[in-house]
């Protein structure tokens, strides 16, 4: 039974360019999140998705931010035109529903900008 | 907002003895679940205990173990004869229903042989 699966562990982006990072739930977890941990720091919340649905993104930047989880396939955040502020490292988890039961974690995604 | 503070920013604890960090949560809700998550050097979020706020009796996962004061909005966690395995950053949370989690700014926690 696999576990939150993120990809790529590892993104080496210059400033300007595209960072894609995906995440596929545990098998039968409809609901998904995504968390940024900066270096020394602990885990900020960016947003919170069901399928074909955004339920909560007041932890994501207005601009240059976004993140989807279609009906099919993995959730995508995506962040245009990088900045080095962006380096960080991004990690995304699920949960069966929307109560109380546990949110598991991917191993995260780890975005550098040069 | 919910908020969590943990106030313990580093702690240290000699192989096999006792140690008890520290966590603090702000909310007006009744209903709502506390979690211990503990990440280590490979930076993966491992769950580590959870509490349901109705419940009364604290919460116990082997060497684990909380003590929950709700009145106090308090969530402390005991780990007890330590291993150097426990070595790792320690994230106090809270989450409510239909709500994501919200995470502390972590304890670093350093097992001395």
């Amino acid at each position: 039974n696999a576990g939150v699966m993120q990809n790529p562990r590892h993104l080496v982006r210059r400033r300007g360019q595209e960072a894609r990072l995906r995440c596929s739930p545990m098998k039968g977890h409809s609901h998904v999140y995504w968390y940024r941990q900066l270096p020394e720091e602990g885990l900020k919340f960016m947003v919170y998705l069901q399928k074909e649905n955004i339920i909560d993104e007041s932890g994501m930047p207005k601009e240059r931010f976004s993140a989807e989880f279609p009906k099919e396939g993995p959730s995508i955040l995506r962040i245009q035109q990088v900045v080095r502020g962006d380096s960080a490292a991004y990690f995304c988890a699920s949960s069966l529903d929307m109560s109380g039961n546990t949110i598991y974690f991917g191993e995260g995604s780890w975005l550098t900008v040069v | 907002a919910q908020t969590v503070t943990q106030s313990q920013p580093e702690m240290s604890v000699q192989e096999a003895e006792t140690v008890t960090l520290s966590c603090t949560y702000d909310t007006s809700e009744s209903d709502y679940y506390l979690f211990w998550y503990k990440q280590p050097p490979s930076r993966q979020m491992i769950l580590v205990i959870r509490q349901e706020a109705y419940k009364q009796q604290n919460a116990t996962e082997n060497r684990f173990s909380v003590n929950f004061q709700k009145a106090a909005k308090s969530f402390s966690l005991k780990i007890s004869d330590s291993q150097l395995g426990d070595a790792a950053m320690y994230f106090c949370a809270y989450r409510r229903n239909n709500n994501d989690m919200r995470f502390g700014a972590g304890t670093r926690l350093t097992v001395k042989p």
